[in-house]
């Protein structure tokens, strides 16, 4: 992958409400598109992917959707709870070369 | 899921000294693991991609002389600091995927360095 870029950058949400991350890449070769989430002071944790023969995927409260006719896909977080309050990263891949290029961050911060 | 393990979590060093930061992947093999680094409140860049056995090939930019990758084992992969300064400051963190191409990679806990 070449470039990534996400927003928003920073995103404040009522504790209940929906949350939603935006991401697009350039590299039509891209085929693996996980999410991270990051905690202060910690490494990265998945906490859902998906491949491109897939549109949508669905984890509990957390999905992501897929569009790569346009070249994008989006983080969808529902009933948020201030335990999802961390900064949230994309990141994609060609499964040919393993290599995983991140989206710049978001901020995502949950009001109790 | 599996498990990677950096250590140590945190340094100090003085300038001009060597660190020596160490990724292991404890319950799975890996042929192939990658150092990142990440300034504060910015995303993770890569560095390097560590390969058991031969040379790790390294990103634009990367000094591959300060920044030194040895992965002697399927289950070890160092990355040594040398000659650190305070601009190396930094969280450095490294991922590992179990052998096949076709899953996810996992990530070590991160290494905070500071060099003073």
């Amino acid at each position: 992958g070449e470039n990534v870029e996400q927003h928003p950058s920073t995103l404040s949400v009522q504790e209940g409400d929906s949350a939603v991350i935006k991401c697009t890449y350039s590299d039509s070769a891209s085929n693996y598109f996980p999410w991270y989430k990051q905690e202060l002071g910690k490494g990265p944790q998945l906490i859902i992917d998906i491949r491109s023969n897939v549109g949508e995927k669905k984890d509990q409260r957390i999905a992501v959707t897929l569009n790569k006719t346009a070249k994008h896909f989006s983080l969808h977080i529902t009933e948020t709870q201030p335990e999802d309050s961390a900064v949230y990263f994309c990141a994609e891949s060609n499964f040919g070369n393993e290599k995983l290029t991140f989206g710049t961050g978001t901020r995502l911060t949950i009001i109790p | 899921g599996a498990v990677v393990s950096q250590h140590p979590s945190w340094v100090i060093c003085k300038s001009g000294t060597s660190v020596k930061i160490e990724c292991r992947s404890l319950d799975f093999q890996a042929t192939t693991m990658f150092w990142y680094r990440q300034f504060p409140k910015q995303s993770l860049m890569l560095m390097a991609t560590s390969n058991e056995g031969s040379k790790a090939t390294y990103e634009q930019g990367v000094e591959k002389d300060k920044f030194l990758i040895n992965h002697a084992s399927l289950t070890l992969s160092t990355l040594t600091v040398t000659s650190a300064h305070p601009e190396d400051s930094s969280f450095y963190i490294c991922s590992a995927r179990p052998g096949n191409l076709n899953t996810e990679a996992f990530f070590g806990q991160g290494t905070r360095l500071t060099v003073v």
